[in-house]
């Protein structure tokens, strides 16, 4: 299976800062990377999908960009609303695996 | 707008199998292009994919499960479901069904709320 590994594991952050979450697949999965957001005893929300496209209905602060082996999801701008797990999700190769998440606190 | 709705017991004993219905509605099943998923985190953990199923019947199951798993589609309630035999505490963990395109791209667009299932005796 592919190992999805996210750093850092949480992360703490004021408002308006730029925060940058990455994810490092085991191997080359191209652009196969998803990146979703969960708020507690919540489902998780898609917010990128393909690496870097960002689904509909999605604000513009949140990004992300890689290829290969190496990802980074950003938000511009964080927002107290961003309070949430992120979790990273790749497809190139069965099963499909997700990360073990980065939890983002506001500071 | 699509909804997906989990159901089914949220305690199970050791050794018997955990059965779980997804209801979906706004959209048919039968739709072409689309998967439906089930997924489950166990608590305070990360998201581990189970398998998904085509309206046709078609299953793609993680191979880390696939002895103990059946999904399996009922068109005409617009429903599938899942069925995990021989339970054991590690399979405690909340239970999410899920959507996802065909064609090359696997996304999880629509998720079900969820449903915790605690195996216990």
């Amino acid at each position: 299976d592919i190992q999805m590994t996210q750093s850092p594991s949480s992360l703490s952050a004021s408002v308006g800062d730029r925060v940058t979450i990455t994810c490092q697949a085991s191997q080359d999965i191209s652009n196969y990377l998803n990146w979703y957001q969960q708020k507690p005893g919540k489902a998780p929300k898609l917010l990128i999908y393909g690496a870097s496209d960002l689904e509909t209905g999605v604000p513009s602060r949140f990004s992300g960009s890689g290829s290969g082996t190496d990802f980074t999801f950003t938000i511009s701008s964080l927002q107290p609303e961003d309070i949430a797990t992120y979790f990273c999700q790749q497809y190139e190769h069965f099963p499909i695996t997700f990360g073990q998440g980065t939890r983002l606190e506001i500071k | 707008q699509v909804q997906l709705q989990e159901s089914g017991p949220g305690l199970v004993k050791p050794s018997q199998t955990l059965s779980l219905t997804c209801t979906v509605s706004g959209g048919s099943i039968s739709s072409a292009g689309y998967y439906w998923s089930w997924i489950r985190q166990h608590p305070g953990k990360g998201l581990e994919w189970i398998g998904f199923i085509y309206y046709s019947g078609s299953t793609y199951y993680n191979p880390s499960l696939k002895s103990r798993l059946t999904i399996s589609v009922d068109t005409s309630k617009n429903q599938f479901s899942l069925k995990l035999t021989s339970v054991t505490a590690a399979d405690t963990a909340v239970y999410y069904c899920a959507r996802n395109p065909t064609g090359g791209l696997v996304y999880f667009d629509y998720w079900g709320q969820g449903t915790l299932v605690t195996v216990s005796s």
